[in-house]
């Protein structure tokens, strides 16, 4: 059974840092999605990473995948208070197309 | 910009009656999900529905639960004689191409059981 692993699971940080956010997954998978989850809203799609080597940007976010180690990463660069949310790793089982597995969440406080 | 919407957004039950969860997806969209997240903790997939029958489903998503879109639009969640630990939020999704594309989420309904 997949297992998905994000750490660390809390995150506090000051404004203007970079910090990233990992995510380890048990079995083979080319497929992982990020989303951010503010409180009490729902889910925001980040980044969908499809390949080994997938790299995506948006804004002082980026994605990474590497599917050999099974290792996503979320790197924060400069961040800022806007960027406070619980961000959620997702890996689709190999073989098995619509069945998704998130990690536990990771909740990020900036601080101003 | 379209949107998923889901409707109650709150629904209080009495452990042991049925409840039904609606949801539209987004028109074009041909993948759709039924996720649940319990208050603080993580997201869990239930099923996964497509070409009008489901896909993948976990191994929450037992008897008691059943999805099915009656029309062309209303992706629908039933939950037979409901638990106390039912108690969560449900998000719907749905997706142009599957696990290949990024899936938008509804607001959720937060399911209370009393």
């Amino acid at each position: 059974e997949l297992k998905v692993e994000q750490n660390p699971l809390f995150l506090s940080m000051q404004e203007g840092k970079n910090y990233t956010i990992y995510c380890n997954y048990s079995t083979t998978s080319d497929r992982l999605y990020w989303y951010r989850q503010d409180p009490g809203k729902s889910l925001e799609s980040l980044f969908v990473l499809l390949s080994n080597g997938a790299v995506k940007q948006e804004g002082r976010l980026m994605a990474s995948l590497d599917t050999k180690a099974r290792l996503s990463t979320l790197h924060i660069t400069a961040a800022v208070h806007d960027l406070s949310a619980t961000y959620f790793c997702a890996v689709v089982l190999m073989n098995r197309d619509d069945k998704i597995i998130f990690g536990k969440g990771t909740r990020l406080h900036i601080l101003p | 910009e379209p949107e998923v919407t889901q409707t109650p957004s709150h629904q209080v039950t009495q452990m042991g009656q049925e409840v039904i969860l609606r949801c539209v997806p987004i028109s074009n969209h041909l993948y759709f999900y039924w996720y649940r997240q319990i208050l603080g903790q993580k997201v869990e997939f239930l099923v996964s529905f497509y070409n009008n029958e489901i896909s993948e489903k976990s191994e929450i998503f037992d008897d008691q639960f059943s999805v099915e879109r009656p029309d062309g639009s209303n992706f629908t969640l039933k939950i037979r004689s409901t638990k106390l630990e039912d108690s969560a939020m449900y998000f719907c999704a749905s997706s142009g191409q599957g696990a290949y594309d990024e899936q938008y989420f509804g607001p959720g309904t937060r399911l209370t059981v009393t």
